[in-house]
């Protein structure tokens, strides 16, 4: 079975760091790209970032720009989502994505066509 | 970044109704456009990507429909399994982005 299960989500204080993990399985981990999606309480959705399936190419929202680092252990089927110098406006529930390619044209991209249940991350003192 | 705007936020409808939710963006995105759906308490599910094509397992009451900047997600006849709340999404280039969400509540 597909799955993804998110972990590392807790309560944290104004400027301080958390680890998220993201534990993936039942698909050949290292041929997909990867991405975390958030949440905030009662509101949309907000992509955060993007990662590879080689770990070489990664993206991030401006809000997230020099804060957040995405990663990836292909040999541990895991993707990583380090946070520093959180704010409160990061409080959201955190999911992982799994993505697939679309290939139109000359030109390609991924989509996320299967999501992990999220980890509730809350900013606060 | 491309700005997108979903219409509209809250509908209201009845079982067996056909809705429709519309998507425009500030820029052509060719068809890198998904449509997901998310219930309460629960993670999104894929719908709809590449503007128009199924995924695996949808109910063909579903389509999509559109290019370049104007889409469209219809529901041809509303079950009650379908009272949630859709996003559109671009994946045209990078920041991706989503649409403000329509909630599609029982009428």
């Amino acid at each position: 079975e597909v799955q993804l299960v998110e972990s590392g989500g807790g309560l944290v204080q104004p400027g301080g760091s958390l680890r998220l993990s993201c534990a993936a399985s039942g698909f050949t981990f290292s041929s997909y790209a990867m991405s975390w999606v958030r949440q905030a309480p009662g509101k949309g959705l907000e992509w955060v970032s993007a990662i590879s399936g080689s770990g070489g190419s990664t993206y991030y929202a401006d809000s997230v720009k020099g804060r957040f680092t995405i990663s990836r252990d292909n040999s541990k089927n895991t993707l990583y989502l380090q946070m520093n110098s959180l704010r409160a406006e990061d409080t959201a529930v955190y999911y992982c994505a799994k993505t697939s390619p679309y290939y139109y044209g000359s030109g390609s991209s991924w989509y996320f066509d299967l999501w992990g249940r999220g980890t509730l991350v809350t900013v606060s003192s | 970044a491309i700005w997108m705007t979903q219409s509209p936020s809250l509908l209201s409808a009845s079982t067996g109704d056909r809705v429709t939710i519309s998507c425009r963006m500030s820029q052509g995105i060719s068809s890198y456009l998904a449509w997901y759906q998310q219930k309460p308490g629960k993670a999104p599910e894929l719908l709809i990507y590449a503007a128009s094509t199924l995924q695996s397992g949808v109910p063909s009451r579903f389509s999509g429909s559109g290019s370049g900047t104007d889409f469209t997600l219809t529901i041809s006849c509303l079950q009650s399994e379908d009272f949630a709340t859709y996003y559109c999404q671009q994946y045209y280039s990078f920041p991706w982005t989503f649409g403000q969400g329509t909630k599609v509540e029982i009428k």
